[in-house]
């Protein structure tokens, strides 16, 4: 299978803890999007990444969120010291270079914080 | 920052009816998109727009970018139990956006 990859599935972290998320785009696509979405909305934008580089993160809030893409190995986001308002679920998308206007998701990981 | 207005929010019908939705912007929009998501899952993209007026189909999926570059259509003909989902309208705003701006989604749920 060849789609965009993610895990955990499903994430359960007290407050304070640090989440973790992982996303490995399709083979070939160098373009990473994150995207969070609350019960019964859209999905709003986070971060958009290339490889090393963060292209526009106008989305992410500015304290505690992180998200990065490296050379090697998947893109991860990172929520340092959750809160409750933290719990959503996470979605992942990719992209060819220059075809930001078809982005291929992945499952998501839904993280509940306790 | 960009408002999308899908209707319905949501759709109880029978199977074998047709299915209209609908999203509309208060600005000009460059390419619409439409997304099925189902349970626990991520979104698929169905269908892409990129001119104005363009009707595209998608085996029973139709949709239609609005001449006014601010509306588009998806239409389901003869429902089937599996198009149970969320189907979201996505478009991006002129001017060059990369991201695009999601509507919240019309829950449609059909009954055999």
């Amino acid at each position: 299978n060849a789609g965009v990859m993610q895990n955990p599935r499903h994430l359960v972290r007290r407050r304070g803890q640090e989440a973790r998320l992982r996303c490995s785009p399709m083979k070939g696509h160098s373009h990473v999007y994150w995207y969070r979405q609350l019960p019964e909305e859209g999905l709003k934008f986070m971060v958009y990444l290339q490889k090393e580089n963060i292209i526009d993160e106008s989305g992410m809030p500015k304290e505690r969120f992180s998200a990065e893409f490296p050379k090697e190995g998947p893109s991860i986001l990172r929520i340092q010291q959750v809160v409750r308002g933290d719990s959503a679920a996470y979605f992942c998308a990719s992209s060819l270079v220059g075809s930001y206007n078809e982005q291929f998701f992945g499952p998501g990981t839904r993280l509940t914080v306790l | 920052g960009q408002q999308l207005n899908q209707s319905p929010q949501s759709m109880f019908i029978q199977e074998g009816e047709d299915v209209s939705m609908n999203c509309t912007s208060s600005s000009i929009f460059n390419t619409w998109l439409w997304y099925k998501q189902e349970p626990g899952e991520g979104p698929v993209l169905l269908i892409a727009l990129y001119k104005a007026g363009e009707l595209t189909s998608n085996g029973r999926l139709t949709a239609q970018f609005g001449i006014t570059r601010k509306d588009s259509f998806l239409n389901i003909s003869a429902s089937i139990p599996s198009d149970v989902g969320i189907y979201f309208c996505a478009g991006h705003p002129s001017g060059g956006s990369y991201i695009p701006t999601f509507g919240r989604g019309t829950s449609l749920i059909v009954h055999p």
